[in-house]
């Protein structure tokens, strides 16, 4: 089945430096979403991409939507503690069924 | 605040007994909703699709029979997991997907804890 490769797995950083993860794929993706999602809850939307080359951001977050549309990038900017979770991205591959296929997730956490 | 609700947050029940686990959407509509399973330090597994007024569909290798989806109103969805088993312990998500301007954006449940004994 379809996949997403995300990396890195787990990050350990110090507070007030940036982070940067990403995921591709193998096949060509309609949108691509990066949640995050605390310990013992559902994941919460942070941005979402929807045309090959957008970059959006939220905040101290940016992320890409690749020119091929098989990779997307999430940057964090000067992170905080508040900032660790797991972040995972997620992908349509189908038109109009709403399926979603997640990464296996980067694990964050931040030193203060 | 939350757009989808879970009843219940978590439950614990005993092997061979049924529970039945809550999707609402607050507020929006949604003939679909989605159902997925995440074990511990894994990622999302998307189970089913659930259609409001049809049959769920089921990704491929979920038990239709022991997994019962029933879409039964535009804001309700259920999980009914049936004769449980401890291997069925793990953490039920469900989403929803809300329109936002020329898309749709795909908002989660706060999840239920199910652990079988």
């Amino acid at each position: 089945g379809q996949q997403l490769n995300q990396s890195p797995q787990s990050m350990f950083i110090q507070e007030g430096e940036d982070v940067s993860m990403n995921c591709t794929s193998s096949s060509i993706f309609n949108t691509w979403l990066w949640y995050k999602q605390d310990p013992g809850e559902g994941p919460v939307l942070l941005i979402a991409l929807y045309k090959a080359g957008e970059l959006t951001s939220n905040g101290r977050l940016t992320a890409q939507f690749g020119i091929t549309r098989k990779d997307s990038f999430l940057n964090i900017s000067a992170s905080i503690p508040s900032d660790v979770g797991i972040y995972f991205c997620a992908g349509h591959y189908q038109s109009n069924t709403g399926k979603l296929i997640f990464g296996q997730g980067t694990t964050l956490q931040v030193k203060p | 605040g939350a757009v989808v609700s879970q009843h219940p947050s978590w439950v614990i029940c005993k092997s061979g007994t049924s529970v039945k686990i809550e999707c609402r959407s607050l507020d929006f509509q949604a003939t679909t909703m989605f159902w997925y399973r995440q074990f511990p330090k894994q990622s999302l597994m998307l189970m089913a699709t659930s259609n409001e007024g049809s049959k769920a569909t089921y990704e491929q290798g979920v038990e239709k029979d022991k997994f019962l989806i029933n879409h039964a109103s535009l804001t309700l969805s259920t999980l009914t997991v049936t004769s449980a088993h401890p291997e069925d312990s793990s953490f039920y998500i469900c989403s929803a997907p809300r329109e936002a301007g020329p898309h749709e954006e795909q908002y989660f449940g706060p999840g239920t804890r199910l652990t079988v004994t």
